[in-house]
């Protein structure tokens, strides 16, 4: 089974508004990343946050991680049209060298 | 630096047939992995590589699916025979060591089997 799962499945806001996603998971992990898809597209990477880390930013991006409730979350703010695409959260867990993607959230900007 | 390069970016064929499909990693990666992505399994892990070496194969769905890394720059994932469940979106994606958590994705193959 998925180690991740994202929630929503999707999204559909307005130009403008915050996007929020987020994504949990089953086991220990070393860190977590966040993957953008465009349509007919590669996944492209996003932002990684490490196991100890809490928080972290990236242009309009902001990510948080909670080890505890072993669950994490995409925040874009001031979207834009550009950003319509699909975004994957992906975990590295712990004594493996690979990553486990979640099913995504297909995020849907209207103008 | 060009990417992660795949070839060929589409691919239809006959069930039964043979299937090849290649990957050029970004040059200097030392790990290379291979996804499958079908709307309902999502994306996959199939086979990743280390130093051309193959780590991790048990994501390979059957015996149908081989992959190989002769060298550091080439990689191919070869389907024999191939079946109509075996149609999905294929990527390869290369990683750095000391990064190697951050994986550079190619275009991927899109394999239809009829």
């Amino acid at each position: 089974s998925q180690q991740g799962e994202e929630d929503p499945q999707a999204l559909s806001i307005q130009e403008g508004e915050n996007a929020t996603m987020n994504c949990s998971y089953k086991t220990s992990i070393n860190n977590l990343q966040w993957y953008r898809q465009n349509s007919g597209r590669g996944l492209v990477h996003l932002i990684l946050i490490r196991s100890n880390e809490r928080e972290k930013h990236s242009g309009r991006l902001r990510v948080t991680l909670d080890t505890s409730k072993k669950s994490s979350s995409l925040l874009i703010t001031a979207s834009r049209a550009a950003d319509t695409a699909s975004y994957f959260c992906a975990t590295a867990i712990q004594g493996a060298q690979k990553l486990v993607f979640g099913q995504g959230t297909r995020l849907t900007i209207n103008p | 630096d060009a990417g992660v390069i795949q070839s060929p970016r589409h691919e239809v064929t006959e069930m039964g047939q043979e299937v090849t499909l290649r990957c050029k990693p970004i040059s200097g990666h030392d790990y290379l992995f291979w996804y499958r992505q079908t709307m309902m399994r999502g994306l996959e892990l199939l086979i990743y590589f280390n130093n051309n070496v193959p780590i991790d194969d048990s994501g390979m769905p059957e015996d149908r699916f081989s992959a190989k890394m002769p060298n550091a720059s080439f990689s191919t994932l070869k389907i024999q025979p191939s079946e109509p469940r075996d149609s999905a979106v294929y990527f390869c994606a290369s990683s750095l060591w000391g990064a190697r958590y951050e994986q550079y994705f190619g275009p991927g193959t899109r394999l239809t089997v009829t």
